[in-house]
């Protein structure tokens, strides 16, 4: 059964187009990852959640925004993707932030392309 | 000195052989290392956690050299299956992904 759920697989959207992004999971893990992976590139973490505790990586440009409502759902917006945004957009869980080994569940992704 | 560094490959290794590949670290304060296997266009899935007195887990082994810092991956009798892009992943106060390196078992 999955347990960690991206929608949709792919995405197609225009220059400038604003696009919303889904993960969901079925674990009850506390913290959910964003991380854009481009071709033979190392998957580079956008943001994550600890609970309802946004944490934003210095680099992460101010295009790309997250919501989480509640434990199982979490979202990526891209306010107005260009074309170096085109990537896979990886989800993650864990169940907790602070243990040391912590091991990591990703979504399947979803593959977006930018025209 | 980049956080962690990969050989990227690819690594051409005939069926049945014995592959190993190395990942180096730059902090000497990170706590928890991982290998996870990443099939093309699919998501990096947990091969195994990476301990301090080292770990194996049927054909795979793991060890940690914090003196050197680095780990390394070695895979005994390889299979077809085993193709795929290994990432490190490193974690101090944030968790850092390796590019991956590149394997393929040839028939």
């Amino acid at each position: 059964d999955a347990m960690v759920i991206q929608n949709p697989r792919y995405q197609v959207t225009q220059f400038g187009k604003p696009v919303t992004l889904s993960c969901s999971q079925t674990l009850n893990h506390n913290v959910m990852y964003w991380y854009q992976q481009k071709s033979s590139q190392a998957p580079k973490l956008l943001f994550h959640y600890y609970d309802k505790d946004f944490n934003n990586e210095a680099d992460t440009p101010d295009n790309f925004q997250s919501r989480r409502p509640n434990t199982s759902f979490c979202f990526l917006d891209i306010r107005s993707p260009g074309l170096g945004d085109a990537a896979m957009y990886l989800c993650a869980t864990s169940r907790d932030r602070l243990a040391v080994y912590n091991e990591q569940f990703f979504g399947p992704g979803t593959r977006l392309t930018v025209l | 000195r980049k956080e962690v560094e990969q050989d990227p490959g690819p690594f051409n290794v005939p069926e049945g052989a014995t592959v190993a590949f190395n990942c180096t670290y730059s902090n000497s304060a990170s706590q928890s290392f991982f290998w996870y296997r990443q099939d093309c266009r699919k998501e990096p899935k947990l091969l195994m956690s990476v301990y301090s007195s080292g770990n194996e887990d049927g054909r795979f082994t793991a060890q940690l050299n914090r003196a050197s810092q680095y780990i390394s991956l070695l895979i005994r009798d390889s299979k077809l299956s085993d193709s795929a892009t290994y990432l490190c992943v490193v974690r101090d106060d944030k968790i850092i992904f390796g590019k991956g390196t590149r394997l393929h078992i040839l028939p």
